[in-house]
C-alpha cells in the first residue's frame, strides 16, 4: 500500500465553486499533511499545513485531517481561474516528503 | 532572497550518457534534497544531504549519485541514462532538525532523454 494516495483527476470547475480535494494516508503515526501547489513548468509551492487532526483555514483554503480515517481534504472557496494547478498532499513519511500522485484542477472562467 | 535556485532549467541527453544537475539552497539553509517528478506522478524522493554526506536515500539506483559543497550546495548526477529518467528533477532545501513543513523547492531542471 502506497504511503500516500491522491486521486489525480483531472478536475474542472466553473469560476466560483467549492473544490474538494482529498488524499489518504497509510500510516496512523503521521502527523504533518501538507498541501502545495504546482503551477505547470514550476516547483511546488507550500500552500498550508496541518498537525494531527482538525482544520487550518486560510483565506479561500481551508485544509482538514480526519486521522480516524486517515483522510486528507483541501476546499478551495470561490476558487478563481489562478487556482489553476497542480495541488500535492504530502507528510514527512519514510523519507523528508511523501508526496501523493497529485490533481490537477481547472477552474474554467 | 534568491530562494532555491536550479540550473540548468531545461537540457536534453541522449540515452547511455551522464549528466548533471545543480542547485543552491535558500540562505541560511544547510540541508538539501533532491527528488524526482515524472509526468503526471508526484515527486520522489531521491536523496538528501547535510554537512556534505548523503543521510538518506530513497528507491533509487546508484546511478544516481550526489554531492554537497561546504557552501550547502548540491549537486545530482546521473549516469548511463535511460529514456525512464526523463522527468523534473526537484531540488529542497530546508534546516537540519527542522521539520519539512519549512522545505522550500526550486523551479526544478527538466531532463529529457532521447
Amino acid at each position: 500500500q502506497k504511503e500516500v494516495e491522491q486521486d489525480p483527476g483531472p478536475l474542472s470547475v466553473p469560476e466560483g465553486a467549492i473544490v474538494s480535494l482529498n488524499c489518504t494516508y497509510s500510516n496512523s503515526a503521521f502527523q504533518y499533511f501538507m498541501w502545495y501547489r504546482q503551477y505547470s513548468r514550476k516547483g511546488p509551492e507550500l500552500l498550508m499545513y496541518t498537525y494531527s487532526s482538525g482544520n487550518k483555514e486560510d483565506g479561500r483554503f481551508t485544509a482538514q485531517v480526519d486521522k480516524s480515517s486517515k483522510y486528507i481534504s483541501l476546499f478551495i472557496r470561490d476558487s478563481q481561474p489562478s487556482d489553476s494547478a497542480t495541488y500535492l498532499c504530502a507528510t514527512p513519511g519514510n523519507t523528508p516528503l511523501v508526496f501523493g500522485k497529485g490533481t490537477r484542477l481547472s477552474v474554467i472562467a | 532572497d534568491a530562494g532555491v535556485t536550479q540550473s540548468p532549467t531545461h537540457l536534453i541527453k541522449t540515452r547511455g550518457q551522464q549528466v548533471t544537475l545543480r542547485c543552491s539552497p535558500k540562505s541560511g539553509h544547510d540541508t538539501v534534497s533532491w527528488y524526482q517528478q515524472a509526468l503526471g506522478q508526484g515527486p520522489q524522493f531521491i536523496f538528501q544531504y547535510y554537512e556534505e554526506e548523503e543521510r538518506q536515500r530513497g528507491n533509487f539506483p546508484d546511478r544516481f549519485s550526489g554531492h554537497q559543497f561546504p557552501n550547502y550546495s548540491s549537486e545530482l548526477n546521473v549516469n548511463a541514462l535511460l529514456l525512464g529518467d526523463s522527468a523534473l528533477y526537484l531540488c529542497a532545501s530546508s534546516l537540519a532538525g527542522v521539520i519539512s513543513t519549512e522545505a522550500f523547492f526550486g523551479q526544478g531542471t527538466r531532463l529529457t532523454v532521447v
